[in-house]
């Protein structure tokens, strides 16, 4: 089966600038997650989808980011205004259902440098 | 809250030698353990993972983890690496209801000698 995807790989940006980053999960994954992962660190999760209702976005910072994930499929996550602190990679993930026993699936990352 | 804690943030070791990368996680609620490998510039790979039953976990390629509730530990190990094995590697930990959110430690770079 065809896997996690998300573009672009790569984007650098000036700070204060607007960015978004998109993922497509694997068909039929009813829940989305997109992880940051800062250089050196963990990934920190930043909101879960379970098809387009949002289940968990606790840890995203809503004054600068969002994320949609429109009819349930592919979802878009913005930051706007960027901050250096922003420079990371973002992680998309599916799973089939919601729970840890069902497996994550990552994509590749979005790697975001932020000047 | 659950929270994962990486006692090592390096591992050195020689190609063929074991290694132990330990795990220590903190839950008040039962939990499913995950341990995921990331390559240099690639995702996350899920290597293994614990749900229930035996404590002791295998990966196809080698690896082994062993869950110990009393010691809220998921150590990883391995009695023989290769140099293909030098990746970063990372615990994980969910609750066992149906938020499924993982929560990662910070981290291990295993560095495969030749």
């Amino acid at each position: 089966e065809a896997g996690v995807a998300q573009s672009p790989r790569y984007k650098i940006i000036e700070k204060r600038q607007s960015v978004a980053f998109w993922c497509n999960p694997i068909s039929g994954h009813a829940t989305l997650y997109w992880y940051q992962q800062i250089l050196g660190q963990g990934p920190k999760l930043l909101i879960q989808f379970q098809n387009n209702g949002v289940v968990d976005d606790s840890q995203l910072p809503k004054d600068r980011f969002s994320a949609e994930r429109l009819k349930g499929v592919d979802s878009t996550l913005k930051i706007q205004p960027a901050k250096l602190e922003d420079s990371a990679v973002y992680l998309c993930a599916s799973s089939f259902a919601g729970g840890g026993g069902y497996g994550y699936t990552f994509g590749s990352g979005t790697r975001l440098t932020v000047v | 809250a659950q929270s994962v804690t990486q006692l090592d943030s390096q591992v050195p070791v020689f190609e063929e030698a074991p290694v132990e990368l330990r795990c220590n996680y903190s839950s008040s609620v039962s939990v499913y353990l995950f341990w995921y490998v990331q390559y240099p510039n690639q995702g996350l790979q899920l290597l293994l993972k614990y749900l229930s039953g035996s404590t002791l976990v295998e990966s196809i390629n080698g690896f082994e983890a062993e869950f110990n509730k009393s010691q809220t530990s998921f150590h990883l190990r391995k009695p023989s690496v290769h140099i293909s094995d030098t990746a970063e590697y990372f615990c994980a930990v969910s609750d066992s209801g149906n938020t499924g959110k993982l929560i990662f430690g910070q981290g291990t770079t295993l560095q495969v000698k030749p």
